[in-house]
């Protein structure tokens, strides 16, 4: 199974500020084929379905605002949280789909400092 | 507007069953590949299971092979988790996802459910 790690476990990031969050994958999920990477992101709030934000590591899903955006390629990636705003406090949780299972890393919880 | 609405949980002892339902509507349910996601209570996402669009492919995580089956109805727009033999490490919320491609498979879930709690205890 392809292991995926986030770091850091929690953040704390004041209104306005970014908010940068890693996720390493124990293997490529490159596929080169077609240079796209098998990586989405997710954002947990209580009460409310998780939501799609990023998928092939770099495109925002529709409706997503444009402070949210996500990069890396092959084993490291960032979700970057550009001026956070106070809905974004949640757990964000990376996920590849390469291979199966489609492991998801363990999560991040973000707060406001 | 898109909606999956997960329903069948509940309290079950070990060894026992249970069938999850997923009732989805606002799409064409029959041309995408779906998915199920469990998160034990506290804890992180773990995937489940896929199936393709006639329910002819599916997959599962180690942990729940040869206990679990999915299987979908396309007449009825709901997509099922047969589980059996039910273990405590079972519990969890489970959330039914739908994959994003259309008549394809991507392997990412766009639209998820509020989830079923499935507890496992004696």
């Amino acid at each position: 199974d392809i292991v995926m790690t986030q770091s850091p476990d929690s953040l704390a990031v004041s209104l306005g500020e970014r908010a940068t969050i890693n996720c390493k994958s124990s293997q490529s999920v490159l596929y080169s084929s077609d240079n796209k990477n098998f990586l989405a992101w997710y954002q947990q709030k209580p009460g409310q379905p998780l939501k799609l934000l990023i998928y092939w590591a770099s495109t925002r899903e529709s409706g997503v605002p444009d402070r949210f955006s996500g990069s890396g390629s092959g084993t490291d990636f960032t979700l970057t949280i550009r001026s956070l705003q106070a809905e974004d406090v949640a757990v964000y949780y990376c996920q590849q789909y390469y291979g199966i299972p489609h492991t998801f890393g363990q999560g991040t919880k973000l707060e406001i400092k | 507007e898109v909606q999956l609405v997960e329903s069948g949980g509940g309290l079950v002892q070990p060894g026992g069953s249970l069938r999850l339902s997923c009732a989805a509507s606002g799409f064409t349910f029959s041309t995408y590949w779906m998915h199920w996601v469990r998160q034990a209570p506290g804890e992180g996402l773990v995937w489940v299971s896929r199936i393709n669009i006639d329910g002819s492919i599916t997959s599962y995580a180690d942990s729940v092979e040869g206990r679990f089956t999915i299987s979908r109805d396309n007449a009825k727009d709901t997509l099922y988790l047969q589980m059996n033999s039910l273990r405590a490490e079972d519990t969890a919320v489970y959330y039914c996802a739908r994959d994003p491609g259309h008549s394809g498979y991507v392997g990412s879930c766009d639209y998820w459910g509020q989830g079923t709690l499935v507890t496992v205890s004696s």
